[in-house]
C-alpha cells in the first residue's frame, strides 16, 4: 500500500528565505506526483504536476523535483513572501490505480513571517 | 467561472440523522471524487466516479453513499451520522486524462454531535 509522508508537519521562516518542503513515498511505481496548496477554510489548488519520466517542474518561484528511485520529491519556493503562508500537500498517482486516484501526504503547514 | 461548488459550507448534525452533501462542477469533467480530511491529516478518498452512472468505492466508503446521474452533479449521502464522520469533506473533479490535476471545491465542514 502506498504511503506518502511529509516532514516537517509545520515550518516557520522569515520573509525572503527560501522554502524547502519534503515529500516521500514508499512505492516508486507512480504515474505522477502533484503538489497542492491549501489556504485556511479553502479547498486545494494545484501548483505543479510532475510526470514520472520528469526530474523537475517549474512555475515562477516554485520548483519541484522528483527522484522516483529514492521515493522523494522536494518543493522549493524561492524568496518566500507572507502570502506563501499556507499548507502544502503532495499526492501521488499510482500506475496501477484506476480512476485517477491520488494518495495524499499529511501536509506541511508553512508560516512566512514579515 | 464557478469550477467545483459545494453546499452547504457548514453543518451540524445529531447522531443518527442523515444528510446529503451537494457537489456540482461546470467544467464538463468526467471524473469526480469525494474526500474527507481530518485535522492534521491528508485527504482520504471516500468514493469516486468516472462518468455518469458509474461509481466506485475509495479508501473509506463505510457509512456513505453516492450517485452520479449527470456529468455535473455528484452528491454524497450520509446515513445514520456518527461522531467519527465529523470532518471536512471535499469534492473534486478532473478530466479522464490522469495528467490533468484535480480541481477542488472549498469544502463542507460537518460536525456530528
Amino acid at each position: 500500500k502506498q504511503e506518502v509522508t511529509q516532514i516537517p508537519a509545520a515550518l516557520s521562516v522569515p520573509e525572503g528565505e527560501n522554502l524547502v518542503l519534503n515529500c516521500s513515498f514508499t512505492d516508486s511505481a507512480i504515474y505522477n506526483l502533484q503538489w497542492f496548496r491549501q489556504d485556511p477554510g479553502k479547498g486545494l489548488t494545484s501548483l505543479l504536476l510532475i510526470q514520472s519520466s520528469q526530474r523537475e517542474q517549474t512555475s515562477g518561484r516554485l520548483n519541484a523535483s522528483l527522484d522516483k528511485s529514492s521515493g522523494r520529491s522536494t518543493l522549493y519556493i524561492a524568496a518566500s513572501q507572507p502570502g506563501d503562508s499556507a499548507t502544502y500537500l503532495c499526492a501521488v498517482y499510482m500506475i496501477k490505480a484506476a480512476g485517477n486516484k491520488l494518495t495524499f501526504g499529511g501536509g506541511t503547514r508553512v508560516l512566512v513571517k514579515p | 467561472n464557478a469550477g467545483v461548488t459545494q453546499t452547504p459550507k457548514f453543518r451540524i448534525l445529531k447522531i443518527g440523522q442523515s444528510m446529503t452533501l451537494q457537489c456540482t462542477q461546470d467544467m464538463n469533467h468526467n471524473y469526480m471524487y469525494w474526500y474527507r480530511q481530518d485535522p492534521g491529516m491528508g485527504l482520504k478518498l471516500i468514493y469516486y466516479s468516472v462518468g455518469a452512472g458509474i461509481t466506485d468505492k475509495g479508501e473509506v466508503p463505510n457509512g456513505y453513499n453516492v450517485s452520479r446521474s449527470t456529468t455535473e452533479d455528484f452528491p454524497l449521502r450520509l446515513e445514520l451520522a456518527a461522531p467519527s464522520q465529523t470532518s471536512v469533506y471535499f469534492c473534486a473533479s478532473s478530466y479522464f486524462n490522469s495528467n490533468q490535476p484535480q480541481h477542488f471545491g472549498d469544502g463542507t465542514r460537518l460536525s456530528i454531535l
